[in-house]
């Protein structure tokens, strides 16, 4: 159980446009979703949290109006990387927390790489 | 702010070696402490992890980590490593009771670790 799919996987892009990467959880219900970024080499840095209903709680340094994230359903959360640009280039990992506020364990999708010309 | 060290970022080691990577964070109040491992090509899955109770925790493939609350460190171990242990290996620290942090993963930069037959 627990498990947490992304799509796409791959993403190329030209810049300027807007992408949109879907977070699914597939056999438990996510109260709170995170959306994380992870660059070559280095640890996973959080973007946003959001919960189920709320509007997404973003981290310091990180545009809202660029990186627009829905959580509309249990089982589902939206990030759209707005007029992306070849420095938004990068791994984007979901995670999902069955319980309210990430307490519980969080499960990780496979990621979405974003390439952008 | 919290942080997460892990000592290490690039193991190299035999089949049947024993294995243990470091891992210390900054946090003084009460913490929820995991392990996860990404294998090449891979997700993140849960190696194991530390709400409270037993500081020895034992998790899947063989893994444990001990919970040393005095010297702010969550050390994963494994007595006799495999070829299919050749990942990266991220401990992940959250700590509660701040409002800033609750509910949020602040992860380590990784380990690379290299199972050479």
């Amino acid at each position: 159980g627990a498990v947490v799919s992304q799509h796409p996987s791959r993403v190329i892009c030209k810049s300027g446009t807007s992408v949109k990467i879907e977070c699914r959880s597939l056999d438990f219900q996510a109260t709170t979703m995170f959306w994380y970024r992870q660059f070559p080499k280095q640890s996973l840095m959080l973007m946003a949290t959001s919960n189920e209903g709320s509007k997404a709680t973003y981290e310091q340094g990180v545009e809202k109006d660029k990186f627009l994230i829905n959580h509309a359903s249990l089982t589902l959360s939206t990030l759209t990387v707005t007029s992306a640009h070849p420095e938004d280039s990068s791994f984007y990992i979901c995670s999902a927390s069955r319980l309210a506020g990430g307490l519980d364990t969080q499960y990780f999708g496979p990621g979405t790489r974003l390439t952008v010309l | 702010a919290q942080s997460v060290s892990q000592h290490n970022h690039h193991v190299i080691l035999s089949e049947a070696a024993s294995l243990e990577l470091g891992c210390n964070y900054s946090y003084g109040g009460t913490v929820n402490l995991f392990w996860y491992v990404q294998y090449p090509g891979q997700h993140l899955q849960l190696l194991l992890k530390y709400f409270s109770g037993d500081p020895l925790v034992k998790g899947i493939k063989g893994f444990e980590a001990e919970f040393i609350k005095s010297k702010f460190s969550f050390n994963l171990r494994k007595p006799s490593v495999q070829w299919s242990d050749t990942a990266e290996y991220f401990c992940a620290v959250n700590a509660l009771g701040t409002t800033d942090s609750w509910g949020k993963l602040q992860f380590g930069a990784g380990t690379q670790v290299v199972v050479t037959p």
